[in-house]
C-alpha cells in the first residue's frame, strides 16, 4: 500500500531537549516536503526536499532542520524545542514536485507539544 | 505573493441540507486551485482540482467546486451533506509562473471545520 508514515503520533517534550520526528515513504518520490498546522493559520510549509541530498527552506524553517540522506526518509530535526513550536506536523511527498497535477501524499501527522 | 482566503472558519450545517464553503485567491497570474479534506486524526487528501478547461470541477464524495476568474472565488459545494462529510477542509492554490525544474509552491487557506448535524 502507497503510504507516507510519520513517526511519533505523539510527542511531549521540554524545552530546548533534542527531538527527531521520522518520516518515510515507500513510492519511490522524489519530493517531500514538511508542514506544521495551526489554529487559524493552515498549513505552513517548513522545508522541502526534491531529490536525495536537496533541501530547500520553506516558509517558516527558523527552528527547524531537516536531512535527505536517502530517497524515502526525511526525518525533522528540533535541535533546541520551544513551547512556540507546539504543532500538528505533516510530512507529504509527491513524485517530482514540479508539476501542477501531480497528487500529493500526507502522513497522519504528528502533534507535537514543547512545555 | 500568491494567498488563499477562507472567510469561515467554522461551518455548522444539518445533515442532507446543502453546503457552500467560501475559497478566494489572490494573484494576477494563472492559477491551479484545489481543495483538499482533513478527516480526524489524518492527514490530508485531496478532493478535487481546477487546472484549466471547463470552470465546474466535480470532485470525491459528491462534492464539486466553482471557479470563477472575475471574482477570484473557487467556492466548494455539496447539494446534501452526510455526518461522515464532517472534517476540515483547506483551499489551496499554485501560481505561474513556474520555472521548469523549481518547485511548485503550494499554499493553503486556514482552513473551514465543517460539521454535519444530525
Amino acid at each position: 500500500e502507497a503510504q507516507v508514515t510519520q513517526n511519533p503520533r505523539y510527542l511531549i517534550t521540554v524545552t530546548g531537549k533534542k527531538l527527531t520526528v521520522t518520516c518515510s515513504q515507500n513510492m519511490n518520490h522524489e519530493y517531500m516536503s514538511w508542514y506544521r498546522q495551526d489554529p487559524g493559520l493552515g498549513l505552513r510549509q517548513i522545508y522541502y526536499s526534491m531529490n536525495v541530498e536537496v533541501t530547500d527552506k520553506g516558509d517558516v524553517p527558523e527552528g527547524y532542520k531537516v536531512s535527505r540522506k536517502e530517497k524515502r526518509n526525511f526525518p525533522l530535526i528540533l535541535e533546541s524545542p520551544s513551547p512556540n513550536q507546539t504543532s500538528l506536523y505533516f510530512c507529504a511527498s509527491s513524485m517530482t514536485g514540479t508539476a501542477t497535477n501531480e497528487k500529493l501524499f500526507f502522513g497522519s501527522g504528528t502533534q507535537l507539544s514543547v512545555l | 505573493a500568491q494567498s488563499v482566503t477562507q472567510l469561515d472558519s467554522q461551518v455548522p450545517v444539518f445533515e442532507e441540507a446543502p453546503v457552500e464553503l467560501r475559497c478566494n485567491y489572490s494573484s494576477s497570474v494563472s492559477v491551479y486551485l484545489f481543495w483538499y479534506v482533513q478527516y480526524p486524526n489524518q492527514g490530508l487528501q485531496l478532493l478535487l482540482k481546477y487546472l484549466s478547461g471547463s470552470t465546474l470541477v466535480k470532485g470525491i464524495n459528491g462534492f464539486e467546486a466553482e471557479f470563477n476568474k472575475s471574482q477570484t472565488s473557487f467556492h466548494l459545494r455539496k447539494p446534501s451533506v452526510h455526518i461522515s462529510d464532517t472534517a476540515e477542509y483547506f483551499c489551496a492554490v499554485i501560481t505561474e509562473p513556474l520555472s521548469s525544474g523549481s518547485a511548485r509552491q503550494l499554499t493553503f487557506g486556514s482552513g473551514t471545520q465543517l460539521t454535519v448535524l444530525p
